[in-house]
């Protein structure tokens, strides 16, 4: 079945360390995103990628890094730079163009700093 | 800046009592409306997307609404799988915004 997958699924991170989100599409999309989420808020768009080798910074990227070197692939790192990192993570993709408010979302992954 | 709004944020329904869903949003450059539902501890799935005044979607017993400033999302004859939040999102160029969502139950 085509769809998204980020892993793990859950995660605790020690302050100071960096960690990485992956997200993996088989849905043959050109454009794929982060997501942060936290309670109470809208969902905050952090990176994205409409083709592979480039992205841009989203509304709140600082102390966040991606890499898009395939399509299928965009992965998440989380630095020590980022100040609050404890948040419920979500990679989508769409098709880009007209389609790109149609977001396949994967299930997420929670990060907790501890 | 562009803003989303939902209300109302929570939302308890008794199976069979119908109700809505508002999102208002001010944005320059509207591409289109969308609406999700997020079941707890999941991605959101998509549901709708709505690009002009007037028009109207359904699926099942939702049925989505927009005009040149807000959008409804009508429940009708709920029943307890309908129980999830609803998220609303505008598109600006490539990037949607979101609002923070309708957290809807439907009791038995």
């Amino acid at each position: 079945d085509g769809g998204i997958t980020q892993s793990p699924k859950y995660l605790f991170r020690k302050e100071g360390q960096n960690v990485t989100l992956s997200c993996e599409q088989n849905l043959n999309h050109d454009a794929m995103y982060w997501y942060r989420q936290d309670p109470g808020q809208g969902l905050r768009l952090i990176y994205y990628s409409q083709i592979v080798n480039d992205f841009q910074k989203g509304d709140i990227a600082e102390g966040y890094s991606v890499s898009r070197e395939k399509k299928e692939s965009f992965p998440l790192t989380v630095t020590s730079a980022q100040k609050n990192p404890t948040a419920f993570y979500l990679c989508a993709s769409s098709q880009g163009d007209r389609n790109t408010g149609e977001l396949f979302f994967g299930e997420g992954s929670r990060l907790t700093v501890l | 800046e562009d803003q989303v709004t939902q209300s109302p944020e929570a939302l308890r329904l008794q199976e069979g009592e119908s109700s809505s869903l508002n999102c208002s949003y001010t944005v320059s450059g509207l591409r289109g409306l969308f609406w999700y539902r997020q079941d707890p501890g999941k991605g959101p799935e998509f549901l709708f997307t709505l690009y002009s005044a007037g028009e109207e979607k359904e699926k099942e017993r939702l049925k989505a609404t927009l005009t040149k400033k807000e959008s409804f999302l009508h429940i009708t004859a709920p029943k307890p799988e309908d129980s999830a939040t609803y998220l609303c999102a505008v598109q600006v160029e490539y990037k949607l915004s979101f609002g923070a969502g309708t957290t809807v139950t439907v009791r038995a």
